[in-house]
Order: C-alpha cells, then structure tokens, then sequence
C-alpha cells in the first residue's frame, strides 16, 4: 500500500526557514516523479515544486529561488527546504506522487506552515 | 499559457447526478488532465485521469458513480447518486514539461 507521511511544519517568523519532510513507504522515491502542493488559507491548490527520478527539478515561479526539493534514496523520504518565508507562503503543504501518464497519483495528508509574526 | 478554467460551484440533491466541466487554455485541447476531489479534514485524492478522447483511468477504490469524459477542450467529471460524502471541492490539473497547472476548482453542495 502506498503512503506518504509529511511532517515539519509549524509556526515560523518571516525570513524564517522550515524545513519539511514526506516520508514514502509502498514505492521507490528515487524512481517516480515527486511533486509539492500547497493550499493557502481559503484558497485552491497551488503545485510548488517538482522532482524527476532523474533527479531534474522544477518550482513554481512564486518560490523560486527561496524553496528546494529534493530526496533521500535511503531514507525513501522527499524534502522541501524553505528559505525567506513570507506570510503568502502560510498554507498546508502537501507530497504527492507525480506521472505524466496520470497527473499527480498519491497525497499525503499535509502538514500546516504558518509564517506570522 | 497552460491554463484550467472550472466554475466555482456546483450543487445538486441528494440521490441525484452533477456534471463538473474543466477547460483547457487554448492551444492545448489535447491534454490529457486528472481530476482530484478535497474533502474537508483529508487529504486530496486521484479520482480519475482523463485523456482528450474521453478514455479514463480511475484511481485506487474510485467507485463507479464517479465517471468522465470529454468533448473538444473541455474535460468532464459526472457524479451519479449524490452521497453526503460527495460535499467535496474537485480540482481539475493537467502537466507539461516541468510545470504542473491546477484548475480553480469546484465546490459541489450536496441538498
């Protein structure tokens, strides 16, 4: 059974960073698609980055420069490290596996970051 | 630019069928989307893929009242027997090379 476990999130001043944590069971990090999606307060969905299992990323230009992913093959786990928070940044952060044969395929549960002073 | 368009709410009663529309920017109506339901407190989930030629994959233990289909730039998500739990907001999302694009989404209100 595939799950995806977040983890990390918490309450962080502007300028802050954070660093959260997507911890993989049921298939390989390292060889599917990666994807973080976030969900501001009353607002829909957001893709923030993503990871090819060839190791290639790609970020939203909203985070861009402030945000990075990346994994740990043996830990099986996928990171997101954020710098230079900003109060716009306060949503619930999802992992999710990523395709491009079927979109984004598995979600975890999501973990809140609350940026505010 | 890879754009969704999807109207911000749908409702219908109980027991009945609602049809959801996603549309693609144009210049890109042969997209293949995904569409995935929020319910309150949980954690999105895949409901379906859909390609431009109506064909659908479903995800993992996505009941069969929840269907798809698809007509020029437009993508459908039909559900039949409205249940309680269906109160969700449904997103459409679609990909290309290095970007992921979702729709703004569709609150359904069961009656």
């Amino acid at each position: 059974e595939v799950q995806l476990v977040e983890s990390g999130g918490g309450l962080v001043q502007p300028g802050g960073s954070l660093r959260l944590s997507c911890a993989a069971s049921g298939f390989t990090v390292s060889k599917k698609y990666m994807s973080w999606v976030r969900q501001a307060p009353g607002k829909g969905l957001e893709w923030v980055s993503l990871i090819y299992d060839t190791g290639i990323t790609h970020y939203a230009d909203s985070v861009k420069g402030r945000f990075t992913i990346s994994r740990d093959n043996s830990e099986n786990t996928l990171y997101l490290q954020m710098t230079s928070l900003r109060a716009e940044d306060t949503a619930v952060y999802y992992c999710a596996g990523d395709s491009d044969t079927s979109g984004l395929d598995y979600w975890g549960q999501g973990t809140l970051v609350s940026v505010s002073s | 630019q890879l754009v969704l368009t999807q109207s911000p709410s749908a409702s219908a009663s109980l027991g009945a069928s609602v049809k959801l529309t996603c549309t693609l920017s144009s210049g890109h109506r042969s997209y293949a989307i995904a569409w995935h339901q929020l319910q309150p407190e949980k954690g999105p989930r895949l409901l379906m893929m859909l390609n431009s030629d109506g064909s659908h994959t479903k995800g993992d233990g996505i009941p069969d009242r929840f269907s798809g289909s698809s007509s020029g730039a437009e993508r459908f998500l039909t559900i039949s027997s409205l249940q309680s739990e269906d109160e969700a907001d449904y997103y459409c999302q679609t990909w290309g090379t290095g970007i992921r694009v979702f729709g703004t989404g569709t609150k359904v209100t069961v009656l």
